[in-house]
């Protein structure tokens, strides 16, 4: 069955740190590869997406995310956080054959402390 | 924001009652995707219309069912809820790209906070 894992459930960091937080997929096709984040009390937003070409994908807020095919990763990094980054993170697959439905992570809540 | 609205914001419903969604696409937008956010979980995909039919089911019994209007709105109805149907259900509007309709992004309502109690 598809699935995407999200290893890091719960991530707490100091502001400047940096972060990376991981996201694992399982289909053997070709994928669309997203991640979400959503603060608190508001909806899901985009921070970055990857349709083809440069595996490494930048988006909004400086973060970004590499594709790495051959370990079905799609990683999302951040230099150095702050305070205004504590959301919750989902990565999504979309599959590009049959639906086009999104399978998400669990998700990682990001506490950042000022 | 994302320019798609969903209706109620918050509901409280008892077991075995039935409940409509809804969800107004962002324009332009022809493909309306459903998801269920249980409390700690990822979103999970329930069904998406196209162009007002049904264009692929998840995991989700028959009981969970829908709509979609010439405008590109959408309907979710949950019939006979179950204590386990509590969650946000959120709705996302889309506008497929590409020859097969691959390469493309959902764009995410707010969600609607559905309690049964």
């Amino acid at each position: 069955a598809q699935s995407v894992s999200q290893h890091n459930h719960h991530v707490i960091l100091s502001e400047a740190a940096s972060l990376e937080l991981g996201c694992n997929y399982s289909y053997g096709g070709t994928v669309n590869l997203f991640w979400y984040v959503q603060y608190p009390g508001q909806h899901l937003q985009l921070l970055l997406k990857y349709f083809s070409g440069d595996p490494l994908v930048k988006g909004i807020k400086g973060f970004e995310a590499e594709f790495i095919k051959s370990k079905f990763s799609f990683n999302l990094r951040k230099p150095s956080v702050q305070w205004s980054d504590t959301a919750e993170y989902f990565c999504a697959v979309n599959p590009t054959s049959g639906t086009y439905k999104y399978i998400f992570g669990t998700g990682t809540r990001l506490k950042v402390l000022a | 924001e994302t320019g798609v609205t969903q209706s109620p914001t918050h509901l409280i419903k008892t077991r075995g009652q039935q409940v409509t969604l809804r969800c107004s696409s962002q324009s332009g937008h022809n493909t309306v995707s459903w998801y269920q956010q249980a409390l700690g979980q990822g979103p999970q995909f329930i069904f998406q219309y196209y162009r007002e039919e049904e264009n692929g089911r998840g995991n989700f019994p028959p009981r969970f069912s829908g709509l979609q209007f010439p405008n590109y709105s959408s309907e979710l109805n949950v019939n006979a809820l179950e204590l386990d149907d509590s969650a946000l259900y959120l709705c996302a509007s889309s506008s497929p790209k590409g020859l097969a309709g691959e390469n493309y992004e959902q764009y995410f309502g707010p969600g609607t906070r559905l309690t049964v109690t």
